[in-house]
């Protein structure tokens, strides 16, 4: 079957590490994403990716980075610069751009600061 | 600037009980309206598209209609199962989307 796996379900980070979430998708789409969520808050996104090697900063890109190396995977790395990493962080993909297309969502890694 | 407001943040029902969830959007140029499910500790599983005012979409016990400014999710008869978050995104200008924060409704048997 088709779909995005997310890679550890739980993540744990100690205050200075960097952590690497891992996204990887056998739906053929060009364009993957990742957001974080946090409780009472929307939906909010950190980085996305139309094409391989190429990816543009979201609302919250601060902390964060990315690489695209393949069409199917697009990693996301928490930085310690990233001060408040505890939360939600979903990744997902479309097949398309523009307005008309909806996401597919993987099952999501709750990071926790320890 | 433009949001996507959801109400209530939290319903309770009774088993059977109906009910509707309200997505209001003040973006300009409306290009569709996605409504999701989202089970805890989940990614969220698309459920709707609609993208005109007038337009009705219906999937089991829920129906989904869309006005010019608002939309809503009514939930016909619910069952335990229908427990869960149920979050609203509009598409902006650019390649994003603007998410509400989602109503978390509870259906208790």
């Amino acid at each position: 079957d088709g779909g995005i796996t997310q890679s550890p379900k739980y993540l744990f980070r100690k205050e200075g590490q960097n952590v690497t979430l891992s996204c990887e998708q056998n739906l053929n789409h060009d364009a993957m994403y990742w957001y974080r969520q946090d409780p009472g808050q929307g939906l909010r996104l950190i980085y996305y990716s139309q094409i391989v090697n190429d990816f543009q900063k979201g609302d919250i890109a601060e902390g964060y980075s990315v690489s695209r190396e393949k069409k199917e995977s697009f990693p996301l790395t928490v930085t310690s610069a990233q001060k408040n990493p505890t939360a939600f962080y979903l990744c997902a993909s479309r097949w398309g751009q523009g307005p008309y297309y909806g996401y597919t969502f993987g099952s999501g890694t709750r990071l926790t600061v320890v | 600037e433009d949001q996507v407001t959801q109400s209530p943040e939290a319903l309770r029902l009774q088993e059977g009980e109906s009910s509707s969830l309200n997505c209001s959007y003040t973006v300009s140029g409306l290009r569709g309206l996605f409504w999701y499910r989202q089970d805890p500790g989940k990614g969220p599983e698309f459920l709707f598209t609609l993208y005109s005012a007038g337009e009705e979409k219906e999937k089991e016990r829920l129906k989904a209609t869309l006005t010019k400014k608002e939309s809503f999710l009514h939930i016909t008869a619910p069952k335990p199962e229908d427990s869960a978050t149920y979050l609203c995104a509009v598409p902006e200008t650019g390649n994003q989307f603007y998410f509400g924060t989602g109503t978390s409704l509870t259906v208790i048997p």
